[in-house]
């Protein structure tokens, strides 16, 4: 079936630091591939999406291609803020839109 | 667009009682999903409706888990004689599904925190 694999965390950074959390998946087909943030208490926040290898989605100055050849969809930021601690969850969807989460990477942001 | 809302936000119950959620999707949208989510994990899928049509259920949907869609709008998420480890976040989300394929965005509620005690 599909799954989704995240880096193990957490993750704690200073502010500006870089940041990438890694993110493998399973599928069979052609998914889409998705990164959600969760704040405290809070509902998931779609981040960005790809739709078809190669793609790179960005959003916020977080960034991810889709690597078909390496089934991976890492997400990355340049430069990390305070307000950016959340969990990162990476997902993948399959044709009728059905979503398959990894178990999230917390970040925390020191300044 | 008001985004997906959910109630009640947070509920506490007795062992054995019955409890209901509620959802309202985004209008128009015609793709409904419930998710749970326990601490430190991801949200697992229960199940979704198009319209008013429920398509799948998980195996994690036992039977004394209901949902229900009646008119295609908001949807109810019921369980009965809830145990403790239903205690959980549910969420749920929807989407607007107008071709086929796997990239339409999914917006998701805040959830709805369960407590059975």
């Amino acid at each position: 079936g599909d799954s989704v694999t995240q880096m193990e965390g957490p993750v704690t950074l200073s502010e500006e630091a870089c940041l990438t959390i890694n993110c493998t998946y399973t599928a069979t087909g052609y998914p889409s591939l998705f990164w959600y943030v969760q704040y405290p208490g809070e509902g998931l926040q779609l981040l960005l999406k790809a739709t078809k290898a190669d793609d790179k989605g960005s959003n916020k100055g977080f960034e991810a291609t889709y690597r078909k050849e390496t089934t991976s969809f890492h997400l990355e930021k340049g430069s990390v803020q305070v307000s950016d601690s959340a969990v990162y969850f990476c997902a993948l969807s399959t044709s009728y839109g059905k979503l398959t989460f990894g178990q999230g990477t917390i970040l925390t942001v020191h300044p | 667009d008001t985004g997906v809302s959910q109630d009640p936000r947070h509920k506490i119950t007795k062992r054995g009682q019955n409890v209901t959620f509620r959802c309202d999707p985004i209008s128009e949208h015609n793709r409904l999903y419930w998710y749970r989510q326990t601490l430190g994990q991801g949200p697992e899928f229960l199940t979704y409706f198009q319209n008013e049509a429920q398509l799948e259920k998980s195996r994690l949907l036992s039977d004394r888990f209901s949902a229900e869609r009646p008119k295609g709008s908001f949807s109810t998420l019921e369980i009965q004689r809830t145990e403790q480890g239903d205690s959980a976040m549910y969420l749920c989300a929807s989407s607007l599904i107008q071709t086929t394929g796997s990239g339409n965005t999914i917006y998701f509620g805040e959830g709805s925190w369960l407590t059975v005690v």
